[in-house]
């Protein structure tokens, strides 16, 4: 399968517990997004990447939230320190930074994370 | 700052009917737009797409759009629908100004279900 992988698919912790979440991208792709969905709700922009330069956060990205992206492959994100708001489908996107044509986003299957 | 609304929440429809689907969007400069189905069980996959020229824009499986920049919507429309297109569909727009560049504004999505 060479698109967008993500791991855990499901990830249930305590509140006040610390997660990391694991994002492959199509491995030509050199940007590298994440969002969080919540219910009834459509996927919100948290951060990007180009290679391994972290170029944006959203104001979502609270201090518990960190990014990173070793070597412009894949990325981690983790959170700190979690909150039952900290609940939602995390998802991973990846393109090419190029021409139009490439600009599509593809999207991973998402993490759902669950905090109790 | 740019926002997409989706007028429909729930659409409900019996095979054949006609849809459509509304999205309207908010920014006065060049815009590119997008719709993204998520059918059950899977990860958000991408419909359409408009970067410029023609405003009709035809995708997979049957389904098109039309960008009216005058009424700042970007409509998705497909004449007879299928019960294999039950699924959640998202209308977003890419960010293209500033350090913003390639993060997608999702609206809330319309859930369309279609009775066999």
């Amino acid at each position: 399968d060479t698109g967008v992988s993500q791991n855990p698919r499901h990830k249930i912790t305590k509140r006040g517990q610390n997660v990391t979440f694991r994002c492959d991208p199509i491995s030509e792709h050199n940007r590298l997004y994440w969002y969080r969905q919540t219910l009834g709700q459509g996927p919100e922009f948290l951060t990007y990447f180009q290679n391994e330069a972290q170029l944006e956060k959203s104001r979502l990205l609270s201090d518990r939230f960190s990014a990173e992206r070793p070597k412009g492959s894949f990325s981690t994100l983790e959170i700190q320190r979690t909150e039952q708001g900290d609940s939602a489908m995390y998802l991973c996107a990846s393109r090419h930074s190029g021409a139009a044509t490439y600009n599509e986003q593809f999207f991973g299957p998402g993490t759902r994370l669950t905090v109790l | 700052a740019q926002s997409v609304s989706q007028h429909n929440h729930h659409v409900i429809l019996s095979e054949a009917a006609s849809l459509e689907l509304g999205c309207n969007y908010s920014y006065g400069g060049t815009v590119n737009l997008f719709w993204y189905v998520q059918y059950p069980g899977q990860h958000l996959q991408l419909l359409l797409k408009y970067f410029s020229g023609d405003p009709l824009v035809k995708g997979i499986k049957g389904f098109e759009a039309e960008f009216i920049k005058s009424k700042f919507s970007f409509n998705l429309r497909k004449p007879s629908v299928q019960w294999s297109d039950t699924a959640e569909y998202f209308c977003a727009v890419m960010v293209n100004y500033g350090g913003s560049q390639g993060n997608l504004i999702f609206g809330k999505g319309t859930k369309l279900s279609v009775k066999p």
